[in-house]
């Protein structure tokens, strides 16, 4: 079945530092792939997308690159911020089958002042 | 309404007794889900409604959880004989169910607390 297997946290940087968070998955096919981001307190929302290889997806200074040659979908930022500080989940959507998003465990990332 | 709404917020009960937590959708949203998060652990799919097609329950973790949605509208988890291991958060989310990306807009949350 499908799959989605994130590095483990908490990954604790300082301000400015640079982030990758690894994601790797498994599928049929071809699937959509997401990260999402769980603020302190607060619901999962989505932070960023791609619908195919080699798409990017951004959103707040974060990028990730769908790479179907090695399956994955890593996370990264120039220069994090205190306010990043939260639990981020990659997750993938089937293209065909049971079209509920499959989640990772999250990456809890705290970041430093 | 602008968001999914789910309720309520917090629910702490004895073992053994039935719960049944809401969850309103994005009004149009034609999917709806359900999810677990225990502390700490990642998301656990339970069940999925698109539609009027026959829902994907391939998630439920025993015949004590059932969910009903009526329609394209609200729908209802309800855990029966709780245990303490079904202490978690229960959370909601819906969606357009394009082709593609599937995005998924999510509720705040239900914390099940079985004592």
């Amino acid at each position: 079945g499908d799959s989605v297997t994130q590095m483990e946290g908490p990954v604790t940087l300082s301000e400015e530092a640079f982030l990758t968070i690894n994601c790797t998955y498994t599928a049929t096919g071809y699937p959509s792939l997401f990260w999402y981001v769980q603020y302190p307190g607060e619901g999962l929302q989505l932070l960023l997308k791609a619908t195919k290889a080699d798409d990017k997806g951004s959103n707040k200074g974060f990028e990730a690159t769908y790479r179907k040659e090695t399956t994955s979908f890593h996370l990264e930022k120039g220069s994090v911020q205190v306010s990043d500080s939260a639990v981020y989940f990659c997750a993938l959507s089937a293209y065909t089958g049971r079209r509920a998003l499959t989640f990772g465990s999250g990456t809890r990332l705290q970041v430093q002042p | 309404g602008a968001g999914v709404s789910q309720s309520p917020s917090n629910k702490v009960t004895e073992k053994g007794k039935d719960v049944e937590l809401r969850c309103d959708p994005i009004s149009g949203h034609t999917a709806l889900y359900w999810y677990r998060q225990r502390l700490g652990q990642g998301l656990e799919f339970l069940i999925y409604f698109q539609g009027n097609s026959a829902p994907d329950k391939s998630g439920l973790p025993s015949d004590r959880f059932s969910a009903e949605r009526t329609g394209e509208s609200v729908s209802t988890l309800t855990i029966q004989r709780t245990q303490q291991e079904d202490s978690a958060v229960y959370l909601c989310a819906s969606s357009l169910e394009l082709s593609g990306a599937n995005v998924l807009t999510f509720g705040a949350g239900s914390r099940l607390t079985v004592l």
